[in-house]
């Protein structure tokens, strides 16, 4: 069966630190992976996808950038952090090939917070 | 930007009543999806319907899809505590890349 793990679970950074968040699946090969920030009170905002290794896409321009240095992982960094980057962050998953018509499998989450 | 607007943004009803939450959207799609987040925690998925599709059934769920309006409804029947979470409604904006685009959810509280 697959399972994506997401570490660290909470983070405390102050303004102006570097950032580096960790998405794997497993059970899987070539899944698109997704990171998704969620705001307190808020829907999910769509901030990169990946369909393959090296294939990153941004949807919004922002303080942040993703990797895919290997398949089955995918890294969210920024190298100075704003108060405005707080919040939840979720990565998600789905099988190669299923585009628009599948689930998403959703990770437990990291909570950042920025000070 | 959101895609999806779900309404209400809060509900609060007792344990076996029925619980209806709204969603409007603006672009194509190809299929809507309903999830499911407990505080604090990722996203779970509930339920997909295609935009062919008019209705769908899983279990309690009963999700509709009005593409003329652009609108879908999610009731959850004989609800009950544990159902208690916030509701996202998510749409592809008719992409086949598998991006999904969300609104900003209904917070259910069910009652014992």
């Amino acid at each position: 069966s697959q399972t994506i793990h997401q570490w660290p679970a909470t983070l405390v950074q102050p303004v102006g630190s570097p950032l580096s968040l960790e998405c794997t699946v497993e059970g899987t090969s070539n899944p698109n992976l997704y990171w998704y920030r969620q705001a307190a009170g808020r829907g999910l905002q769509l901030l990169f996808y990946s369909v393959g290794i090296g294939q990153i896409s941004s949807e919004v321009p922002q303080n942040l950038s993703a990797s895919r240095p290997q398949d089955r992982q995918f890294i969210l960094s920024s190298k100075k952090l704003l108060l405005s980057d707080s919040g939840f962050y979720l990565c998600a998953w789905t099988p190669e090939g299923t585009g628009a018509m599948g689930e998403q499998f959703f990770g437990p989450g990291t909570r950042l917070t920025v000070l | 930007s959101q895609q999806g607007e779900e309404d209400p943004q809060a509900l609060s009803i007792q344990e076996g009543e029925n619980a209806t939450m709204n969603c409007s959207y603006k672009t194509s799609i190809n299929n809507l999806q309903w999830y499911r987040q407990n505080s604090g925690r990722g996203l779970v998925h509930l339920i997909l319907i295609r935009s062919n599709e008019r209705e769908k059934h899983s279990g309690r769920l009963r999700v509709t899809l009005d593409t003329s309006k652009k609108s879908s409804s999610l009731l959850i029947t004989a609800s009950r505590a544990a159902d208690t979470a916030s509701y996202f409604c998510a749409t592809d904006r008719g992409s086949t890349l598998g991006r999904l685009y969300f609104g900003r959810g209904t917070q259910l509280t069910v009652w014992p």
